[in-house]
């Protein structure tokens, strides 16, 4: 099983900065099989980003994803109040699909 | 567009079966992949096995054999009976759309609680 180790586990920012979340895999990941999804309070997990950096339809240009390998990374350029939710990061490159324990982004 | 409805009973006692079902609307459940998705309360998301209408179906090996999934046409929708239950098991539970092009979940449903007690 890869597991997914998200860090940090909880990200205070104000409004206006910049948010680097990290997902590292315990084994290398195909890119195209690393998603990030954000997830606000009471509701579904949304898809932001597949293929490690393409964005989903309807998802704002501040939210970009990096990486490959072993180490991928969501960025988010400048935060706005609606952004603050947690992220979750998810693999199938093999089975069991598995699911970063997730990063808070909570209001500074 | 694509939607996604479980339903279910909201508590069930231990030992016993948790049987849920999706309806999905606006695409034929004979297309793509559907998957059931649980969150724990306060807790990170957890990958339950995935469904196609041809039969071929994947689960994660963490819940040892417990769930099974299948698909009714007639319906257009799809079900999760997981076995032997425990308050372990407590959980929101997701079904969701798989895109096999992206390798991702692009539609989920809202949610249904899931609760295990006695």
């Amino acid at each position: 099983e890869i597991v997914l180790t998200q860090s940090p586990g909880t990200l205070s920012l104000s409004p206006g900065e910049r948010a680097t979340l990290s997902c590292r895999a315990s084994q290398s990941v195909s890119s195209s099989s690393l998603a990030w999804y954000q997830q606000k309070p009471g509701q579904a997990p949304r898809l932001l980003i597949h293929s490690a950096s393409s964005r989903a339809t309807g998802i704002p240009d501040r939210f970009g994803g990096s990486g490959s390998g072993t180490d991928f990374t969501l960025t988010i350029s400048r935060v706005e109040p609606e952004d603050f939710a947690v992220y979750y990061c998810q693999q199938f490159g093999g089975s069991p699909l598995t699911f970063g324990g997730g990063t808070k982004v909570e209001i500074k | 567009q694509v939607q996604l409805q479980e339903s279910g009973p909201g508590l069930v006692k231990p030992s016993e079966t948790l049987s849920l079902t999706c309806t999905v609307s606006g695409v034929s459940i004979t297309s793509y992949f559907w998957n059931w998705i649980r969150q724990p309360p306060g807790e990170g998301l957890e990958w339950i096995g995935y469904i196609h209408y041809s039969g071929s179906s994947d689960y994660n090996p963490s819940l040892m054999s417990r769930a099974t999934l299948s698909v009714d046409t007639s319906k257009n929708q799809f079900s999760l009976n997981l076995r032997s239950v425990t308050a372990a098991d407590t959980a929101i539970y997701y079904c969701a759309k798989w895109d096999e092009a992206r390798r991702a979940f692009d539609i989920w449903g809202q949610g249904t609680m899931g609760a295990v007690s006695s």
